[in-house]
């Protein structure tokens, strides 16, 4: 039973990068067929997704985020990361990674319990 | 920028049947998005309903379907229950690899 579980501070200056973890464990992020994604919810809002991953290294991102976001995959730790630069309040948000199985269904089947970043100086 | 609609709210009554849909601003919903829902309450993480349609995700109740209804995906609730209020999200798998969660449906079971 894959679990994952999100880390990273949960304070962050403005104008300056997150940064988080995802470890994945009970499985192998090197699983064909899957991709490791990002998904955040702003306080009492509905959920974005900000780009997912393949093992591979092939990332797809939300067009809306691509300037300042970049995932990354380490496959020998089995964690995958989410880089936001440039983060304002706006950005405050409790971000979820997740298992997202792609090909011939495209949808997530395991979810991190999710972590808050909160931006503020 | 492609937009997922979604009802705001919706209200019903224990034991009734609730259809809640997910549209497109501009277009279709087809099966070729694989629309898939997910419930969460707050606080908690979502959690995985239906995918590619009409799949209930391991150890989802019955009562929970997925179809294709006219233009847009549907989430129909049969006899609903006090437990099944939360909020409801579809997500949409666009061309060329994104995603598109819709704004969320706020369910009031009462």
């Amino acid at each position: 039973q894959v679990q994952l579980q999100e880390s990273g501070p949960g304070l962050v200056k403005p104008s300056q990068t997150l940064s988080l973890t995802c470890t994945v464990s009970g499985g192998s992020i090197s699983t064909g067929g899957y991709y490791w994604s990002w998904i955040r919810q702003h306080p009492g809002k509905g959920l974005e997704w900000i780009g997912h991953i393949y093992y591979s290294g092939s990332a797809y991102y939300n067009p809306s985020l691509k300037s300042r976001v970049i995932i990354s995959v380490d496959t020998s730790e089995n964690q995958f990361s989410l880089k936001l630069s440039s983060v304002s309040a706006a950005d405050t948000a409790v971000f979820y990674c997740a298992k997202m199985k792609g090909g011939t269904g495209w949808y997530i089947d395991v979810w991190g319990k999710g972590t808050t970043v909160t931006v503020s100086s | 920028q492609t937009v997922v609609t979604q009802e705001p709210s919706f209200s019903v009554s224990p034991g009734e049947t609730v259809t809640l849909t997910c549209g497109l601003s501009s277009g279709s919903v087809s099966a070729t998005y694989y629309p898939s829902w997910y419930q969460q309450t707050p606080g908690q993480a979502p959690r995985t309903l239906i995918y590619s349609t009409n799949i209930r995700s391991s150890g989802v109740p019955d009562r929970f379907s997925g179809s294709i209804l006219g233009n847009k995906a549907a989430l129909t609730i049969t006899g609903a229950q006090a437990d099944d209020e939360s909020d409801y999200f579809c997500v949409l798998y666009m061309s060329g690899g994104s995603w598109v969660f819709g704004g969320g449906t706020k369910l009031t079971v009462l």
